[in-house]
């Protein structure tokens, strides 16, 4: 019944690991998003996909790669993990293009970098 | 490119008592406007938005907004509050396009946590 979810919901793992965080929504939506909430509760995008389709990639370092295997799935791959990317990751979705669509978060995955 | 701030970053309030946060924008484009609010170990949910028309617009849980464009700014009210309200409230901006068109990048403010106390 959940409208957008993520898996895990809690990553504890060590610097220079490989890991993963899987996102999924029933909304029936078209686009997906990627967000990064810091210890200060910052909110910043990092990226957006449409239709499986890459549309806003922020400055985020190559080690982070997104990928959209269909329209309801978005998943984030992170390399050699450091210890500034311990933070909540959010995934959220929103109706096609239009810029005053609303967008559903997921709750979160809390990645902590030992 | 658009910004946003939220000068609280706390704001502290009793039950039933009345709360604004404040929220000011900065942008050289129209703007739609969204006020979220994230519950403790939850995403953001949406609690209400400004896209046109009359400036006072409503939300869930009995919020309000009211959109001030000589001001740039978009302050969420309460009348009352209740315990249940003790969250983090996120202002956020997206700017227009042409005609609605492209895709939605959000920028969000820094936040402002509403501690409700008995």
């Amino acid at each position: 019944d959940t409208a957008v979810s993520q898996t895990p919901k809690y990553l504890v793992t060590q610097m220079g690991n490989d890991k993963s965080i899987k996102c999924e929504q029933n909304l029936g939506h078209d686009t997906m998003y990627w967000y990064k909430q810091d210890s200060k509760k910052f909110l910043k995008i990092m990226f957006s996909y449409n239709n499986k389709e890459l549309i806003i990639n922020e400055t985020v370092p190559n080690r982070f790669s997104p990928k959209s295997p269909d329209k309801a799935h978005l998943n984030l791959h992170i390399n050699s993990l450091e210890l500034g990317d311990s933070a909540v990751y959010f995934c959220a979705s929103s109706q096609g293009q239009g810029r005053n669509q609303p967008q559903h978060f997921g709750d979160g995955t809390r990645l902590s970098i030992l | 490119a658009q910004s946003v701030t939220q000068l609280d970053s706390q704001v502290p309030v009793f039950e039933e008592a009345p709360v604004e946060l404040r929220c000011n924008y900065s942008s050289s484009v129209s703007v739609y406007l969204f006020w979220y609010v994230q519950y403790p170990n939850q995403g953001l949910q949406l609690l209400l938005k400004y896209l046109s028309g009359s400036t006072l617009v409503k939300g869930i849980n009995g919020f309000e907004a009211e959109f001030n464009k000589s001001q740039t700014s978009f302050h969420l009210r309460k009348p009352s509050v209740h315990i249940s309200d003790t969250a983090e409230y996120f202002c956020a901006v997206s700017d227009r396009g042409l005609m609605n068109t492209g895709f939605q990048k959000l920028v969000f403010g820094t936040g402002t946590r509403l501690l409700v106390s008995p």
